[in-house]
């Protein structure tokens, strides 16, 4: 069983939607959660960060940390066909460590 | 600002030779970290380097090795080289040791023949 599980979509949605994004993870001892979003053929780009549990918005994104359950979700308000990319979750036990991450989900906001 | 920057872009090798590539850090940025990333995988840990020594290590064999300079460039070599290693590699640098905060270059895409 992997860490940190992602379903792999491809989810697609209508431009104007709001994209609903998940993973769940196995180790308590993690602590920080991130969201990365990849082009194809790039290097993954940091949205969004959180510390424990709690919730955290930045713009049209919203970051959830729910420790008690295991589950972090990434939340797309108002979606752009730029937004079209593979997300990946990844977490660490503290600040200066290895990052582990989701398998990604990509999504595909249609115009 | 450059960003974290990673050369080759492409790299094209046969199964038992050896590669390396290289990462040059965001500006102040200290630390590196190396990800493999296979087709329609999430990146997997390989190591990172902390003034110029290895701090953390994931599950990759000794085959596997880098280095980091005084200037926080740093370098990954891959020896013998199998079909499997064909993947893009990530160098992520970061601040500090402060590893939330981490920025990725493009990749370097190594196919292996």
């Amino acid at each position: 069983q992997k860490e940190v599980e992602q379903d792999p979509g491809p989810l697609s949605v209508p431009e104007g939607a709001i994209v609903s994004l998940n993973c769940t993870y196995s180790n308590s001892a993690f602590q920080y959660f991130m969201w990365y979003r990849q082009y194809s053929r790039k290097g993954p780009e940091l949205l969004m960060y959180t510390y424990s549990s709690g919730n955290k918005e930045d713009g049209r994104f919203t970051a959830q940390v729910d420790k008690s359950s295991k589950y972090i979700s990434l939340f797309i308000r108002d979606s752009q066909p730029s937004d079209s990319a593979t997300y990946l979750c990844a977490t660490t036990q503290a600040a200066g460590n290895k990052l582990t991450f989701g398998g990604g989900t990509r999504v595909l906001v249609k115009p | 600002d450059a960003g974290v920057t990673q050369s080759p872009t492409h790299l094209i090798k046969t199964r038992g030779q050896q590669v390396t590539l290289r990462c040059s850090p965001k500006s102040g940025h200290d630390t590196v970290s190396w990800y493999q990333q296979a087709l329609g995988q999430g990146p997997q840990f390989i190591f990172q380097y902390y003034e110029e020594e290895e701090r953390q290590r994931g599950n990759f064999p000794d085959r596997f090795s880098g280095h980091q300079f005084p200037n926080y460039s740093s370098e990954l070599n891959v020896n013998a080289l199998l079909l499997g290693d064909s993947a893009l590699y990530l160098c992520a640098s970061s601040p500090d040791n402060r590893g939330t905060e981490a920025f990725f270059g493009q990749g370097t895409r190594l196919t292996v023949v």
